[in-house]
């Protein structure tokens, strides 16, 4: 069976620190993979997804960035963190030509002080 | 901008009662409404996907409906029990095959 997993599940940073939140995905070839924000009071918030290797395409321009250095791997960066940062992360993987139904990770709490 | 809204944003209901609460999309370039509950302290999970105008899904005691030439789809849940409290979250996917997700609505099953 398919697992997702992310990690760290909760991180206290200061402005101005880097990031970086992983995700990996098991059970499971070619997916597409997803980065998603949820601000407080608000919905998911689309902010990377991939169709494969070194393939990244970006919905918010934002000083975030994302990486997918191997198939199953997708990876949440950014040089300097903003207040406006602070949020619930989410990573995704959906199968390749289906009706687009997403699995999740765990979630990844970052406050940025 | 895909504008895709939920209503209501909260709702708190008794245990056994039914319940109902709406999504509405745009009603061009539809190809999939997708409906999915997030609990708290969990991943959200799928609960339906659906394609076709006039679809009903049911799992449970819980059912949709989707109206792609009006853009809006319904999510009811009969006899509610505490176990359902969680946030709904409808996401639409059109020609981009990307979802856009809406606000959610929460719901509080009241024992």
């Amino acid at each position: 069976s398919q697992t997702i997993h992310q990690w760290p599940a909760t991180l206290v940073q200061p402005v101005g620190s880097p990031l970086s939140l992983e995700c990996t995905v098991e059970g499971t070839s070619n997916p597409n993979l997803y980065w998603y924000r949820q601000a407080a009071g608000r919905g998911l918030q689309l902010l990377f997804y991939s169709v494969g290797i070194g393939q990244i395409s970006s919905e918010v321009p934002q000083n975030l960035s994302a990486s997918r250095p191997q198939d199953r791997q997708f990876i949440l960066s950014s040089k300097k963190l903003l207040l406006s940062d602070s949020g619930f992360y989410l990573c995704a993987w959906s199968r390749q030509g289906h009706t687009g139904e997403l699995f999740f990770g765990e979630g990844s709490r970052l406050t940025v002080l | 901008i895909l504008n895709v809204e939920q209503s209501p944003q909260s709702l708190h209901v008794q245990e056994g009662d039914s319940t109902n609460f709406t999504c509405s999309f745009p009603s061009s370039n539809f190809y999939a409404l997708h409906w999915y509950r997030w609990e708290t302290a969990k991943s959200p999970e799928a609960l339906f996907v659906m394609t076709l105008n006039g679809d009903e899904k049911k799992k449970g005691r819980i059912s949709a409906t989707l109206n792609t030439k009006e853009g809006y789809s319904y999510l009811y849940i009969k006899g509610s029990q505490p176990e359902d409290s969680a946030t709904y979250l409808c996401a639409f996917t059109g020609s981009a095959r990307q979802l856009t997700f809406g606000s959610g609505t929460q719901l509080t099953v009241l024992p």
